[in-house]
Formats: C-alpha cells, sequence, structure tokens
C-alpha cells in the first residue's frame, strides 16, 4: 500500500463546476500538506501549504485536511477550462529528513 | 514564475553520454531537490541538498551524482545514459531544511537516443 492514495483519473467536469480532488493517507504522522499544480511539460506550482487539520482558503481554492480520517482535499469553485491540469498532493512529517511523499496526481479537465 | 531557474531546457544526448543539469535556486533558498518524472509517470524524489550538504538521497541511481555549489546553485550529473534516463528532471528550491514549501523550476527535458 502507497504512504499517500490520489485518483489519476481524468477528472472531467463542466465549466462553472465546483471540483472536489482528494488524497488519503496512511501515516499519521504527516503534518504539512501541500497541493501543487502541474501544466503540460510545466514545474508543479504551490497552490495551497496547510499545517495540521482544518481549512485553508485562497480565492477560488480551499484545502481541507481532515487528520481523523487521513484525508485531504481541494475544492475549486467556479472550474475554468484554465484549470485543466494535474494536481499534485504532497505531505511530510514534522522536522525530519523524512522527505517529502507524493501522491501521483489527478488529471482534471474542464470542459467549456 | 516560481524564481528557480534550470538550465538547459532541453537536451537530446546519445546512449553512454554524460551530462549536467544545472539549477539556480530562489534567492534566500537554503535547500535545493531534484527530481525526476517519466512521461506520464508521478514525481521520483532523487535527492536533496541544504546549504551544500546533502540531506537525503530518493531512487537515485549510481551512475547520477550532484552537489551543491557554494553559491547554492546545483548540478545534477548524469553518466553512462541508457534510453529510460529520458525523463523531465525537476529542480525545486525551499528556505529551510524541511517543513517550507518547495518551489520547483520548468525543468529539464532530457532525451537519449
Amino acid at each position: 500500500q502507497k504512504e499517500v492514495e490520489q485518483d489519476p483519473g481524468p477528472l472531467s467536469v463542466p465549466e462553472g463546476a465546483i471540483v472536489s480532488l482528494n488524497c488519503t493517507y496512511s501515516n499519521s504522522a504527516f503534518q504539512y500538506f501541500m497541493w501543487y499544480r502541474q501544466y503540460s511539460r510545466k514545474g508543479p506550482e504551490l497552490l495551497m501549504y496547510t499545517y495540521s487539520s482544518g481549512n485553508k482558503e485562497d480565492g477560488r481554492f480551499t484545502a481541507q485536511v481532515d487528520k481523523s480520517s487521513k484525508y485531504i482535499s481541494l475544492f475549486i469553485r467556479d472550474s475554468q477550462p484554465s484549470d485543466s491540469a494535474t494536481y499534485l498532493c504532497a505531505m511530510e512529517v514534522q522536522d525530519s529528513n523524512y522527505q517529502l511523499i507524493w501522491g501521483a496526481g489527478t488529471k482534471l479537465i474542464i470542459k467549456p | 514564475d516560481s524564481g528557480v531557474t534550470q538550465t538547459p531546457k532541453h537536451l537530446i544526448t546519445a546512449t553512454g553520454q554524460r551530462v549536467t543539469l544545472r539549477c539556480s535556486p530562489r534567492s534566500g533558498d537554503l535547500s535545493v531537490y531534484w527530481y525526476q518524472q517519466s512521461l506520464d509517470q508521478g514525481l521520483q524524489f532523487l535527492i536533496h541538498y541544504y546549504n551544500g550538504e546533502e540531506r537525503a538521497k530518493g531512487n537515485i541511481l549510481e551512475r547520477f551524482s550532484a552537489q551543491q555549489f557554494p553559491d547554492l546553485h546545483s548540478e545534477l550529473n548524469l553518466s553512462s545514459l541508457e534510453l529510460g534516463d529520458s525523463a523531465l528532471y525537476f529542480c525545486a528550491s525551499s528556505v529551510g531544511q524541511h517543513n517550507s514549501p518547495l518551489h520547483f523550476g520548468n525543468g529539464t527535458r532530457l532525451t537519449v537516443t
């Protein structure tokens, strides 16, 4: 079993829909959680960075962490065709050389 | 623009050859990470340097080596290249040694023929 599980998709939704992207994990020691967006042939771009549990909002993006369920989510409101990309989750433990663990990425397609 | 610069953007070379990929981190960042991403594959962590010292190794082949210089730029050396080494190689940098977000460059696309 992988430490971080992420459905590779593709996930196809119509423009304007609310998108929900998710990752599950097995290591309860993870404390820092990240979401990255990667356009084709480009470097991953940091979208959200959260510590421990709770919600964080930035514009149309909301990151949610549920440590009791070992489950993190990224919500995208009013989705746009420009949001079409691969979304990667990543997480790490605190103050350790234990490296960042990445999900495989979910390919998101927003249809105009 | 993440502030992380990678050169060259593209590299085409033959099997058995050696290449050097270069990365300049964001201003103020002390950590440099190298990742490999093959076609439609996830990010594979290769190696992490912090302020000139190696901090962690991932799935890095013995044919690959890296270093971080006093000015904090880093180089990834790939030798005895094989067809399977064709991939995107990303460099990322962060402020701290851990628990700080990574910022990625746009990668070097290596094609081995």
